[in-house]
């Protein structure tokens, strides 16, 4: 079963600078890697999604994916206040599409 | 943008009762997921489908168990709900590889 670790498990940043999460996955075979954000008590908001070795970006946010090192990142350029909320790192398997494992997410706070 | 729907928002069951969590979307995406969030675990995975009339086991279904009647429809189903199934219940819908659209989650206590 994929495992999917998260690090660190909070981090606080002031506003303006650039806060970056880490995920290591356990299949090498994985071929979707995606982060997303959830606020507290909402749901799940779909960030970036990467399949290939390299960065990924959408807007302030920019994936990086190293498959040799089994690793994943999420770069956020410039985060504001808004910004602050927990972060999940997911992951899917070959072949099995949408079916995803998540990790149990880093907590992230933007200090004015 | 893509709408998935759960109800109720909020429930409390007693040990022992039946519970079902129903999940709506109008995207018409083929597959359809039900997760569970825990503090300490992140999002599991307990039931899934790939269309009308096909369920599948996740990673965590003992105690549950899953319909899918129509495209749109999903159903949790917890026959003789335990404390340890309280919890935060997330749907989501999508198309293979592509996004996946979650709904706003529910937030079930079993005393």
């Amino acid at each position: 079963q994929q495992k999917v670790q998260q690090s660190p498990e909070s981090l606080t940043v002031s506003e303006g600078a650039m806060a970056s999460l880490n995920c290591t996955f356990s299949d090498g075979t994985s071929d979707n890697f995606r982060w997303y954000r959830q606020h507290s008590g909402k749901g799940l908001e779909m960030l970036v999604s990467i399949f290939s070795d390299g960065e990924k970006e959408e807007g302030r946010f920019t994936a990086h994916l190293n498959r040799a090192s089994l690793h994943v990142s999420l770069h956020i350029r410039e985060p504001q206040p808004s910004d602050s909320a927990v972060y999940l790192c997911a992951v899917s398997m070959k072949g099995t599409g949408s079916k995803l494992s998540f990790g149990k997410g880093a907590k992230l706070t933007v200090s004015p | 943008e893509a709408a998935v729907t759960q109800s109720p928002r909020n429930k409390v069951a007693v040990t022992g009762g039946k519970v079902t969590l129903s999940c709506n979307q109008t995207n018409n995406h083929n597959n359809m997921y039900w997760y569970r969030q825990d503090t300490g675990h992140g999002l599991r995975l307990i039931h899934y489908s790939y269309g009308a009339g096909s369920t599948e086991k996740g990673d965590i279904p003992d105690g549950y168990k899953a319909s899918r009647p129509s495209q749109e429809n999903f159903s949790l189903i917890l026959e003789l709900a335990t404390p340890s199934q309280t919890s935060v219940y997330f749907c989501a819908s999508g198309t293979g590889v592509e996004r996946l659209f979650f709904g706003h989650g529910t937030k079930l206590s079993v005393l």
